[in-house]
């Protein structure tokens, strides 16, 4: 059971440059976020989807696209990337989202962009 | 701007010690509120989490205290291990009709021999 997987594991941009981040999860929940994880900061919110077929913003959006794909998988993509976006992402699923369910997180997407 | 407020950024404890790590919040609306534990290199993990009606919890080694006038929660580690060290954040979630977690900056948590 490999609960959250995120691919890739690490990588290296240059400004304008564009990427997606994929994220899959197998434990048939009905929610999934992005987070950015910058030093001193925490943890904050990108994009969610409360369930299959749909999206909303979170914390920190500009820059940012996501899809939810299916049920299972919840892609984010950078359409021009700039050294701001040089973070750890991270991707997470849940039960469902609201009235708080444990939050289970990939182990992250080191991202730099130079 | 919700916010959950956390200190100490870094605590050092001896092994067997109690480690403690505070947060503060603002708005009266959060009705949710767990702790994670992050591991380098790792994502964050639930650890224990709380909800407003009750003043404490526990689990194992691990104690939520809730304070709700005070509008303040910590977590106690008692018997503090080298096992425990690692990041830990609190949270605070805004009603039973929101996914939107708020996380405080963290607090790395280092237990020495």
């Amino acid at each position: 059971n490999a609960g959250v997987t995120q691919t890739p594991k690490f990588q290296v941009l240059k400004t304008g440059q564009s990427m997606t981040l994929q994220c899959a999860q197998d434990m048939n929940h009905n929610s999934m976020y992005w987070y950015r994880q910058d030093p001193g900061m925490g943890l904050r919110l990108i994009y969610y989807s409360a369930s299959e077929g749909t999206t909303d913003k979170g914390e920190v959006p500009n820059g940012y696209n996501v899809s939810r794909l299916n049920k299972r998988e919840f892609s984010l993509r950078l359409e021009s990337a700039a050294p701001s976006q040089t973070s750890v992402y991270f991707c997470a699923s849940s039960v469902q989202g609201r009235g708080g369910s444990p939050l289970h997180f990939g182990n992250g997407t080191r991202l730099t962009v130079t | 701007q919700q916010q959950v407020k956390q200190s100490p950024q870094s605590l050092i404890v001896q092994k067997g010690g109690i480690s403690i790590i505070n947060c503060a919040y603002e708005n009266t609306a959060f009705d949710y509120f767990p702790w994670y534990q992050q591991f380098p290199g790792k994502g964050p993990a639930l650890l224990i989490a709380i909800r407003p009606d009750v003043s404490e919890k526990k689990e194992g080694r691990f104690t939520i205290s809730f304070n709700k006038s005070a509008k303040q929660f910590s977590l106690h580690i008692m018997d503090s291990q080298p096992g425990d060290s690692a990041t830990y954040f609190c949270a605070a979630l805004p009603g039973a009709g929101s996914y939107q977690l708020t996380f405080g900056k963290g607090t790395k948590l280092s237990v020495i021999p």
